[in-house]
């Protein structure tokens, strides 16, 4: 049963335009997510975190927003460019524990 | 050092061939944690290692075998594979597994296995 879930498999942007990448997530218990940057033969590389007892959460062009209501957390990425293009992973925790339950990934393209 | 570091990054290996994965970290990360992902698919979990412990085995088959020599290394031993565990085997390390830190897991580049 997936508990992290990436609805949209990939995301087609103009650069400087905004990116903004959905997860949902059906365990109310997590109270910690993340999100990961994926390259092509590269291992998943950390990008920006959020505690449930935030709504927001803002790290230079990556702003992170959490909805605990709905269930639900996007990633905005203002103004995009093309090396942001990547997987972009959701993972939710719950933080006394360490593992990390995986979105399917969204596939970002920013073209010029 | 925020590094995690896998060798070897390519591995191609026969279904009777036994090799060995490893991994380093100098975090002093007291947790850590191998993976498996395939093409399109997000990372799942295999084995977490919580203070040279072994903490979860996710009902991994015998022919992995894991094992944690000291709290900076990680080793999967591979024997017996069969063709369908080729895959890209991430390893990972957080600075504890359970009662608190961050949440915030470090992954290596992954390590390419091909099974023939």
């Amino acid at each position: 049963d997936q508990q992290v879930k990436q609805n949209s498999p990939s995301l087609s942007v103009q650069e400087g335009r905004i990116s903004i990448l959905n997860c949902d997530y059906t365990n109310s218990m997590f109270d910690y997510f993340l999100w990961y940057k994926k390259y092509p033969a590269e291992g998943p590389t950390f990008l920006i975190s959020i505690s449930s007892i935030k709504d927001k959460n803002e790290d230079g062009r990556f702003t992170v927003f959490l909805n605990k209501s709905a269930k639900h957390l996007s990633l905005h990425i203002v103004p995009s460019q093309p090396g942001d293009s990547a997987v972009y992973f959701c993972a939710a925790s719950f933080s006394t524990l360490g593992r990390l339950y995986f979105g399917r990934g969204t596939q970002l393209t920013v073209w010029p | 050092d925020t590094e995690v570091t896998q060798t070897p990054k390519h591995l191609v290996m026969g279904m009777t061939n036994k090799k060995s994965l490893k991994c380093e970290q100098h975090m002093g990360h007291r947790a850590m944690y191998w993976y498996k992902q395939k093409a399109k698919k997000p990372p799942e979990l295999m084995f977490v290692y919580s203070y040279e412990k072994l903490s979860i085995n996710e009902s991994v088959p015998s022919r992995f075998s894991p094992e944690c020599p000291n709290s900076s290394l990680l080793n999967l031993h591979l024997h017996a594979l069969q063709p369908e565990d080729s895959a890209l085997y991430l390893c990972a390390s957080s600075q504890v597994y359970a009662g608190g830190g961050t949440g915030e897991l470090f992954f290596g580049e992954g390590s390419r296995l091909t099974v023939l």
